[in-house]
C-alpha cells in the first residue's frame, strides 16, 4: 500500500528557514514524481511544483519560483520542500503528493501525504 | 496560467439529491482534467481523472463529461459522507491549476 508521511507541524518566526519532509513507502520511489500543493487557511488548493525522484528534475510554479526549493533523497525515499526565509503569508498546511507523470491517469495526484501546518508568526 | 472556475461556490441538497458541479478553463485543455474531494480536515482525494475515468475503489455514484473547456462533476444520489469540498485540475500545461472548489453541505 502507497504511504506518503510528511513531518510535522511547524511553528516559526519570521526570516527563519525551514525544511519540512515526505516519506514515501509501498511503491518504486524513483518511478514516480512529487508534488507539493499548498492550502492556505481557509483557502483552495495551490499546485507549488515538482520533482522527478529519479533525478532531481524540478518544475516550479512561477507563483513560487525562487521562493521555495524541492529536493529528494533518494536514498531515504524522501521528499522536501524547505524554505530561507519564512514569511507570515507562508502560514498554510503543506501536501505532497505523487504524481503520475506518464499513461493513463498521467497528471493525476493519487496519493496524498496528511499535510503539514507551518505557522509563521513573530 | 490557465485558470480554473467553478459552478456554484457552494450548494445544500439532500441526502439522494443528484448534484452537479460545472468547472470551466480559461482555455482548451482537452481530457487534461481530474476531479478531487476533500473532507473537512483531510486531504484531498482523486475520484475522476481524464474528465470521466473513476479511480480505483471510488463509488460509481461519481461521475464526470466534457472537453475542452467546459466539464462537470456529478453525484447521482447523494450521500451524508459525500460532504465534502470538490476541486477540478487541469494538467494540460503547467503550472498545473485548481479551481477554487464548492462545498457540498446537506
Amino acid at each position: 500500500e502507497v504511504h506518503l508521511v510528511q513531518s510535522g507541524g511547524e511553528v516559526k518566526k519570521p526570516g527563519e528557514s525551514l525544511r519540512i519532509s515526505c516519506q514515501a513507502s509501498g511503491y518504486s520511489f524513483t518511478n514516480y514524481w512529487i508534488s507539493w500543493v499548498r492550502q492556505m487557511p481557509g483557502k483552495g488548493l495551490e499546485w507549488m511544483g515538482r520533482i522527478d525522484c529519479s533525478d532531481s528534475y524540478t518544475d516550479y510554479s512561477p507563483t513560487f519560483q525562487g521562493l521555495v526549493t524541492i529536493s529528494v533523497d533518494k536514498s531515504l525515499s524522501t521528499a522536501y520542500l524547505q524554505w530561507s526565509g519564512l514569511k507570515a503569508s507562508d502560514t498554510a498546511k503543506y501536501y505532497c503528493a505523487r504524481l503520475i507523470q506518464t499513461g493513463a491517469a498521467a497528471g493525476t495526484f493519487d496519493n496524498w501525504g496528511q499535510g503539514t501546518l507551518v505557522t509563521v508568526s513573530s | 496560467d490557465i485558470q480554473m472556475t467553478q459552478s456554484p461556490p457552494s450548494l445544500s441538497a439532500s441526502v439522494g439529491d443528484r448534484v452537479t458541479i460545472t468547472c470551466q478553463a480559461s482555455q482548451d485543455i482537452g481530457n487534461a482534467l481530474n476531479w478531487y474531494q476533500q473532507k473537512p480536515g483531510k486531504a484531498p482525494k482523486v475520484l475522476i481523472y481524464d474528465v470521466s475515468n473513476l479511480q480505483t475503489g471510488v463509488q460509481s455514484r461519481f461521475s464526470g463529461s466534457g472537453s475542452g473547456i467546459h466539464f462537470t462533476f456529478t453525484i447521482s444520489s447523494l450521500q451524508p459522507e459525500d460532504i465534502a469540498t470538490y476541486f477540478c485540475q487541469q494538467y494540460d500545461v503547467l503550472p498545473f491549476t485548481f479551481g477554487p472548489g464548492t462545498k457540498v453541505e446537506i
